[in-house]
C-alpha cells in the first residue's frame, strides 16, 4: 500500500528559526495530512490539504502540495522549543481509503 | 468530549497469554482503526472498521483480532502474544477516511 516517505529523517534548529519538513508519495491522492507527536503521546491532526489546493495555513503552520511532483512540505515558521515533536504524513491508501503513515520526521528545537 | 480513549496504559504480559486493548470513541465516529507504532517503523495499520459490524485487516494483522459491535467501542484482542507484538499500540476513530483521526493516548505493551 502507499504511504508517504518523509525527508529528512530528523531535524535540529534554533528556536525562532523555520523548519521545512517534506512528504513525498508515488501515486494520486484524494488527500494528504499532517499530523505531530508529542513524546509518549497521540498523535494529533495539524492540516488536511485537498488534491485541488496547493497551499492551507493554520497558525505557525503552512502546508503544499504539488501534485505533478507528487510531494507536500509542512512549513513552521518561527519555531519554538513546543515544537519538539514528530511529525508525520499520512494518505488515504486502497479500498476503503485507509490512512497509511509515513515513518515521521523527528524535530528537536533548541532554546 | 472525552475523544478517544483506550485502556489500559500500561500492560506486561507474559507469552502465550491473551488480553483485550479497549478503545471507546464518543465523537459517533463510523471509522476506527488500530496502529502499533514500533521505532523505525512509523505506524502500521493492523485492523480497521468502517461501521458497526464491519471490519477488515490492515498491514500487520496477524495475531489480533478485532470485533465492533457497537459504533462507540472497537476492541484488539491479542490470541496468544508473542515478544514480536511489543510495541505501542493507537486506537483512532474518524467520520470518514478523507477527514481528520483522533488518536487515543495509546497502550504501551510488553510481552515477556
Amino acid at each position: 500500500s502507499q504511504q508517504g516517505e518523509e525527508d529528512p529523517q530528523a531535524l535540529s534548529i534554533q528556536e525562532g528559526e523555520n523548519a521545512t519538513m517534506n512528504c513525498s508519495y508515488k501515486t494520486s491522492i484524494n488527500n494528504l495530512q499532517w499530523y505531530r507527536q508529542n513524546s509518549g503521546r497521540g498523535l494529533v491532526h495539524l492540516i488536511l490539504i485537498r488534491s485541488n489546493e496547493r497551499e492551507k495555513h493554520s497558525g505557525r503552520l503552512r502546508v503544499t502540495l504539488d501534485t505533478s511532483k507528487k510531494s507536500s512540505s509542512l512549513l513552521i515558521t518561527a519555531s519554538r522549543a513546543a515544537d519538539t515533536a514528530s511529525y508525520f504524513c499520512a494518505i488515504p491508501t486502497g479500498a476503503n481509503s485507509k490512512l497509511t503513515f509515513g515513518k515521521g520526521i523527528t524535530l528537536s528545537v533548541r532554546p | 468530549n472525552a475523544g478517544v480513549t483506550q485502556t489500559p496504559k500500561f500492560q506486561v504480559l507474559k507469552t502465550g497469554q491473551s488480553m483485550t486493548l479497549q478503545c471507546a470513541q464518543d465523537m459517533n465516529h463510523e471509522y476506527m482503526s488500530w496502529y502499533r507504532q514500533d521505532p523505525g517503523m512509523g505506524l502500521r495499520l493492523i485492523h480497521y472498521s468502517v461501521g458497526a459490524g464491519i471490519t477488515d485487516q490492515g498491514e500487520v494483522p496477524n495475531g489480533y483480532n478485532v470485533s465492533r459491535s457497537t459504533t462507540e467501542d472497537f476492541p484488539l484482542r491479542l490470541l496468544s502474544a508473542a515478544p514480536s507484538q511489543t510495541s505501542v499500540y493507537f486506537c483512532a476513530s474518524s467520520y470518514g477516511w478523507n477527514t481528520e483521526a483522533f488518536f487515543g493516548q495509546g497502550t504501551r505493551l510488553t510481552v515477556v
